[in-house]
């Protein structure tokens, strides 16, 4: 499978500023994704990337709040922006590859993201 | 709606075998995965199952009953760092994955 990469593996930031979340991949892939997983709780999609096009959010999340960039095959960022504390949480990439006859999501490392 | 139910907390004993149910609804399907979670980890592919029946790999095996809406993982010569959360998660019509919370596993000595 892909080897994926994630970058900061955790950072601490204050109200109101924004970070930006690199995900790189080492092979090209069509579909990437981006998710959230707050302690104790279920993987919640945020977005679908697909180089060459907008990102797709799902119900909840927008735009102005999670900007996507999707520059290439191999590599997307998220931009978490004006945090508040509710967005402390884990921030993890996958990708989608196929063997075997089906698609597989692969997860990078995940960040760490704690806003105090 | 869409809808996953796995139990919250299972423990087992070092070299036991252990079930994990999941049952789901989707809006359509296009097989299940199971994925483990280590604490503090991302999720790793397991199995994916498609069809009616058990797949087994090594240790571990999935089966699946899409009459039923359901799905387990079985753990067989349950070691120590088998201990970690099992996530079941049916693909649905748009082959978007539907994430439950999780099974916490704990295996004790």
């Amino acid at each position: 499978s892909a080897v994926i990469s994630q970058k900061p593996s955790r950072d601490i930031c204050q109200r109101g500023t924004s970070l930006t979340i690199q995900c790189q991949v080492d092979s090209q892939v069509t579909m990437m994704f981006w998710y959230r997983q707050q302690p104790g709780q279920s993987l919640t999609l945020i977005a679908t990337a697909n180089q060459g096009s907008e990102a797709t959010y799902e119900s909840g999340f927008v735009i102005d709040k999670f900007p996507i960039s999707r520059p290439n095959l191999t590599f997307s960022t998220l931009t978490v922006s004006n945090m508040s504390p509710e967005d402390s949480s884990i921030y993890l990439c996958s990708v989608e590859e196929g063997a075997g006859g089906w698609e597989t999501q692969y997860f990078g490392p995940g960040t760490r993201l704690l806003v105090l | 709606g869409q809808n996953i139910d796995q139990p919250t907390e299972m423990t087992a004993t070092e070299g036991a075998i252990v079930q994990i149910n999941c049952t789901y609804q989707t809006s359509g399907f296009n097989g299940l995965f199971w994925y483990q979670q280590h604490a503090g980890e991302a999720p790793t592919f397991l199995s994916y199952n498609v069809l009616d029946g058990l797949e087994e790999k090594g240790r571990f095996s999935s089966f699946l009953s899409r009459s039923k809406g359901y799905s387990y993982l079985l753990l067989k010569e349950l070691q120590m760092k088998d201990s970690a959360s099992y996530l079941c998660a049916p693909m649905d019509s748009n082959y978007q994955l539907i994430w439950g919370a999780g099974t916490k596993l704990i295996i004790k000595p």
